[in-house]
């Protein structure tokens, strides 16, 4: 079965600062996708980016970045220019067929994010 | 185009009694997940169901849990005799067609108190 392992419980950033999230998955399969998933006190899941494991150009939106290393098979969040609203729980997750019929998200335990004025 | 709708946003039962969990998925979704999330870990998968049919219940316990997804309304997460670990936020969500390409959306959730 995946895994995902978010190795930081909590991490703080001050404010304009970068941050950077860190992930890592065990899986046998080659093709696959990943997500970083957002989320805020209101427990709303909010997507934040996802990338393709056949790509090898790291996906980019906005203020947030990924490092992608299949090999290595971790995909780390960088933050740029933080900002109050990035504060979070952020959550990693891999998609892939999960051979009983479904596409099932599979989630690490979160990085409780903190920005500080 | 409204999002993916869940109701209640919350629900307090006692031991012993039924909970009922409604997802409403996004317009032109017929593909339902059901996750769990306890307190302070990730989102747990329950099951993934089409329009009147159950596809994946691999997460699903064994016993006191079922869904369904009628060809008209809601789908359902009902739960029989809720014990008090059942207590955590219950998150459906939607997406337009199977496969990796397909992104969920999320409602909002459904947070589950037992007493």
């Amino acid at each position: 079965a995946q895994t995902v392992t978010q190795s930081q419980p909590e991490m703080s950033v001050q404010e304009a600062e970068t941050v950077t999230l860190s992930c890592t998955y065990d899986t046998s399969e080659s093709d696959y996708y990943l997500f970083w998933y957002k989320q805020p006190p209101s427990r709303q899941m909010i997507l934040v980016i996802r990338q393709e494991a056949y790509k090898q150009q790291n996906a980019t939106e906005n203020r947030f970045s990924v490092n992608f290393q299949k090999a290595a098979k971790s995909f780390s969040l960088k933050i740029s220019d933080s900002q109050l609203g990035d504060a979070a729980m952020y959550f990693c997750a891999y998609m892939d067929y999960s051979g009983a019929g479904s596409y099932q998200l599979t989630f690490g335990k979160g990085t409780k994010l903190s920005v500080i004025p | 185009n409204a999002g993916v709708m869940q109701n209640p946003r919350h629900l307090v039962r006692r031991r012993g009694q039924e909970a009922r969990l409604r997802c409403s998925p996004m317009k032109g979704h017929s593909h339902v997940y059901w996750y769990r999330q306890l307190p302070e870990e990730g989102l747990k998968f329950m099951v993934y169901l089409q329009k009147e049919n159950i596809i994946d219940e691999s997460g699903m316990p064994k016993e006191r849990f079922s869904a369904e997804f009628p060809k008209e309304g809601p789908s359902i997460l009902r739960i029989q005799q809720v014990v008090r670990g059942d207590s955590a936020a219950y998150f459906c969500a939607s997406s337009q067609n199977r496969g990796r390409s397909y992104e969920q959306y999320f409602g909002p959730g459904t947070r589950l108190t037992v007493t």
